[in-house]
């Protein structure tokens, strides 16, 4: 268990809608990291969180937004769902900026758009 | 602009054989280097890391991977191989400069019994 919590697990939404994933990071760490997970394109960096500031940007769409609460949970929402959306997405974990530690990974939403 | 190549989608090798998962990178400045496992239906793992010191690190369930400088790489190794380390093998780099890990696209290890 990395103490990494996303929820929901699964999700089956349509195409159009909006959808709202949630991570919860590990105790004490204050930076949460999202990346995309699709069949064809590995692992793709979204975006970075420290301590409730943007602090770096990937290659996330202007259809997904996300932000870091002052609890230091993060949400990443994703509206106007595509086809192509469907895909695993993954939150993880660090404990400090600067500090080069590992990551510490969610077991992942799978989201499905029909 | 950072990048990990991991030029093998998948590698085949015998139970008890050594194994060699491969990466290379393009970084500018000092180069922090990962490797993390992923088994089915979930998330990453961390397996170890390069930051400094030793070119050869080792790390958990008996990998090893080793550093060299002249030819960015960063290969993983496994002096014998087991069924249970099947699994997707992530190479990452992470410069202090953006604050980014920076994934490859995975290599997906096979050990045949």
């Amino acid at each position: 268990d990395s103490g990494v919590t996303q929820t929901p697990k699964h999700l089956i939404t349509a195409t159009g809608q909006r959808v709202t994933l949630r991570c919860s990071p590990r105790s004490g760490d204050l930076s949460v990291y999202w990346y995309q997970q699709s069949l064809d394109q590995g692992l793709q960096f979204l975006i970075q969180y420290y301590n409730g500031e943007e602090r770096a940007k990937g290659n996330i769409l202007e259809r997904f937004s996300a932000q870091q609460f002052p609890d230091l949970h993060s949400e990443l929402n994703l509206s106007s769902l595509e086809l192509g959306d469907s895909a695993l997405y993954f939150c993880a974990s660090s404990a400090q900026l600067g500090v080069t530690g590992e990551l510490f990974f969610g077991e992942g939403s799978r989201l499905t758009v029909l | 602009a950072q990048s990990v190549a991991q030029p093998e989608d998948q590698v085949n090798v015998a139970e008890g054989n050594p194994l060699t998962v491969k990466c290379t990178y393009s970084v500018s400045g000092n180069p922090y280097l990962f490797w993390y496992v992923q088994y089915p239906n979930r998330g990453l793992q961390f397996l170890l890391k390069y930051i400094t010191g030793d070119n050869l690190v080792k790390g958990s369930y008996g990998f090893e991977a080793e550093f060299n400088k002249s030819q960015t790489s960063f290969h993983l190794k496994k002096p014998s191989a087991l069924v249970s380390d099947s699994a997707l093998y992530f190479c990452a780099v992470f410069t202090s400069g953006t604050y980014k890990y920076i994934f490859g696209t995975g290599t997906r290890l096979k050990v045949l019994a």
